[in-house]
């Protein structure tokens, strides 16, 4: 069974500070990552997505991948209250199918 | 990005009935996905609707129990079957973008089984 794990956290984080959220993966052929966002009650809302080795960034946010070691991260730059929310990490698997594998989610809190 | 919506938001049924959930999107699209996310936990992919062919099913998900219709390039529907508590769960849709990998999300419905 492909996994894709995440430390469910809650992380907390002061108002101002930089969030790193990290996710491993099983499927060493994965192509294609992605983050979403959640807020509670809500469904999931893309922020990121990346498909190769290094760094992605837009605006505050920062994908960065390294298929060797089978991780990818997130990094969230001047964190605000607003930022508070569950953050799904998600990875399309290799082969004909393609299926998403969804992370279990890492919980981030914002401390004003 | 496409906008999708779904019916009903949410729900409270009686174990053993049935619920039929829709989903609509404003554009057309080949195929459309049914997760289900259980109280704490993640998406799991149900199955996969593909317009004019059956759906497909993930492991552990059966068309008895969630049965899926496709009429068109712009609608779905999931039928969750003989409710028991254990389907109390937010049932959500998703349309693949045009061009890329991502996926986007309707609204969801927040089902729960008495």
């Amino acid at each position: 069974q492909k996994e894709v794990e995440q430390n469910s956290g809650p992380l907390s984080v002061p108002e101002g500070a930089i969030a790193s959220l990290n996710c491993t993966y099983s499927d060493r052929g994965s192509q294609s990552f992605f983050w979403y966002r959640q807020y509670s009650g809500k469904s999931p809302e893309l922020i990121m997505f990346i498909y190769s080795n290094g760094d992605k960034e837009d605006g505050r946010f920062t994908a960065q991948l390294n298929k060797a070691s089978q991780y990818v991260s997130l990094l969230i730059r001047d964190s605000q209250p607003s930022d508070s929310a569950t953050y799904l990490c998600a990875v399309k698997e290799s082969g004909g199918y393609q299926k998403v594998t969804f992370g279990t989610g890492t919980k981030l809190q914002v401390i004003p | 990005s496409a906008v999708i919506s779904q019916k009903p938001s949410r729900d409270i049924c009686q174990r053993g009935t049935s619920l039929t959930i829709q989903c609509q999107v404003d554009s057309q699209v080949t195929m459309m996905f049914w997760y289900r996310q259980q109280p704490g936990q993640s998406l799991t992919l149900i199955a996969t609707a593909n317009q004019g062919s059956e759906a497909t099913y993930e492991s552990g998900f059966v068309i008895d129990k969630f049965p899926i219709s496709r009429p068109n390039l712009t609608f779905s529907t999931l039928t969750v079957s003989n409710m028991s508590p254990e389907d109390s769960s937010i049932y959500l849709c998703s349309v693949p973008s045009e061009g890329s990998d991502t996926q986007y999300f309707g609204p969801g419905t927040r089902l729960t089984v008495l």
